[in-house]
């Protein structure tokens, strides 16, 4: 089945740095990939729409400038936490729709990138 | 965007079998109604997908009524590593562009001997 592999899947960085998360689909190709963040207890919140070739779509609330999204190519999203804070530590995940929606295609997730930051 | 409404909660025995439904009164014509299983510190795991009447795989079962305003997960006799949150997701599928999907609360099914 379809496989999105996530990197990395636990990272701890001091406070102002930057922090880049990898999202991969492993054996097919995803125009669209979607960046979700879920905070202990809670459920997933989506953050972003990230689109090959083009700009990413923020959800309402989620800083452009904060969570910098690049999706380079058709297998590889990227989510960059610029000028990281503590109240940016959480649970990261990415998901991207085997076949890019055309047809009966579920939504694949990774398995998260637990961001802490000190 | 289908809103959906899930039990916040269940509890069950091991070997029995649990039924979680999720209302979606607005779901729309080209929506597909779709069941996830998350695990602490993992991303969700795709289950099962359905758009009418009923759906079986290799580990549960999509019950939707006629109406598509409900749907339910059956899960035949849980073990303990069943014990997870499960997310149910309305959304489309056949559309020219990957729709994005919204989750809701989820229900944590806690699953004792």
């Amino acid at each position: 089945g379809a496989v999105v592999s996530q990197h990395p899947s636990r990272v701890i960085c001091k406070s102002g740095t930057s922090v880049k998360i990898e999202c991969r689909s492993l054996d097919f190709q995803a125009t669209t990939m979607f960046w979700y963040r879920q905070f202990p207890k809670q459920s997933l919140m989506l953050m972003a729409t990230s689109n090959e070739g083009s700009k990413a779509t923020y959800e309402q609330g989620v800083e452009k400038d904060k969570f910098l999204i690049n999706h380079a190519s058709l297998t590889l999203s990227t989510l960059t936490v610029t000028s990281a804070h503590p109240e940016d530590s959480s649970f990261y995940i990415c998901s991207a729709r085997g076949g890019d929606g055309q047809g009966f295609s579920p939504l694949h997730f990774g398995n998260g990138t637990r961001l802490t930051v000190t | 965007l289908a809103k959906t409404t899930q039990p916040i909660s269940m509890d069950s025995y091991e070997g029995q079998e649990v039924n979680i439904t999720c209302s979606h009164n607005n779901i729309a014509t080209n929506d597909y109604i779709t069941w996830y299983q998350q695990f602490p510190s993992q991303g969700p795991r795709f289950i099962i997908q359905g758009y009418k009447t009923k759906v079986t795989n290799e580990v549960a079962s999509l019950f939707i009524p006629a109406d598509r305003k409900s749907s339910t997960l059956s899960l035949p006799r849980v073990s303990l590593s069943d014990t997870a949150v499960y997310y149910c997701l309305v959304g489309a599928i056949f559309t020219g562009t990957a729709s994005k999907l919204t989750f809701g609360t989820g229900t944590r099914l806690q699953v004792t001997l």
